[in-house]
């Protein structure tokens, strides 16, 4: 199967610094990344979907401003957590989409802020 | 709000019998549901889906069952095996197999004993 490769896999930083978490698709071109959020005991929640080439599209209560998501080419799509805060401690996951029905995940991130 | 819901967050079954797991979604705009099995320190894989026109899919070991009057699906494991212990994830999506934003549930931790 398709494979996406997502770094890193855990992370602890200091409140206020940024943080950015890199997902690529080895294998096969993707125009569309999404990235969810998965609080424990929580299901995953999707924070923007990812357009090669344009701006991503945020959810509802979603800050774009502070989820800054680039997708500067068909294979990388990056997620960058500014001044980030304790509350936005979570899971992070990206997935790819490949001919448009099928979806392949990354492993996650486990961002820790102290 | 959560519209797609998985209300057992675990399940424990002999190896050899059946595995059934069950989600329910609130909005008859989904039309392609999905399944997707997740092992730790890994992104969740596609598993089985099925479109909201048929009301059963069925791949090797892997069944899911749709009740659309009852906005109900079911994944049944027959017969199962230990390595089908995992997190199994109900997903929902509207735009048919094209997949967009997809609705998860919060996953049923599913572990097979010997």
């Amino acid at each position: 199967g398709a494979v996406v490769s997502q770094h890193p896999s855990w992370v602890i930083c200091k409140s206020g610094t940024s943080v950015k978490i890199e997902c690529r698709s080895l294998d096969f071109q993707a125009t569309t990344m999404f990235w969810y959020r998965q609080f424990p005991k929580q299901s995953l929640m999707l924070m923007a979907t990812s357009n090669e080439g344009s701006k991503a599209t945020y959810e509802q209560g979603v800050e774009k401003d502070k989820f800054l998501i680039n997708h500067a080419s068909l294979t990388l799509s990056t997620l960058t957590v500014t001044s980030a805060h304790p509350e936005d401690s979570s899971f992070y996951i990206c997935s790819a989409r490949r001919g448009g029905e099928k979806l392949f995940f990354g492993s996650g991130t486990q961002l820790s802020v102290l | 709000d959560q519209q797609v819901k998985q209300n057992s967050p675990s399940l424990s079954v002999q190896e050899g019998r059946i595995s059934i797991l069950n989600c329910d979604y609130t909005n008859s705009m989904f039309d392609y549901f999905l399944w997707y099995k997740k092992y730790p320190a890994e992104g969740p894989t596609f598993l089985i889906s099925i479109s909201s026109i048929k009301d059963k899919n069925e791949d090797g070991r892997f069944t899911v069952f749709l009740n659309k009057s009852a906005k109900h699906l079911s994944l049944h494991i027959v017969p199962s095996q230990p390595g089908d212990s995992a997190v199994y994830f109900c997903a929902a999506n509207s735009g048919g197999s094209t997949l967009g934003r997809l609705y998860f549930g919060r996953g049923t931790q599913l572990t097979v004993w010997p």
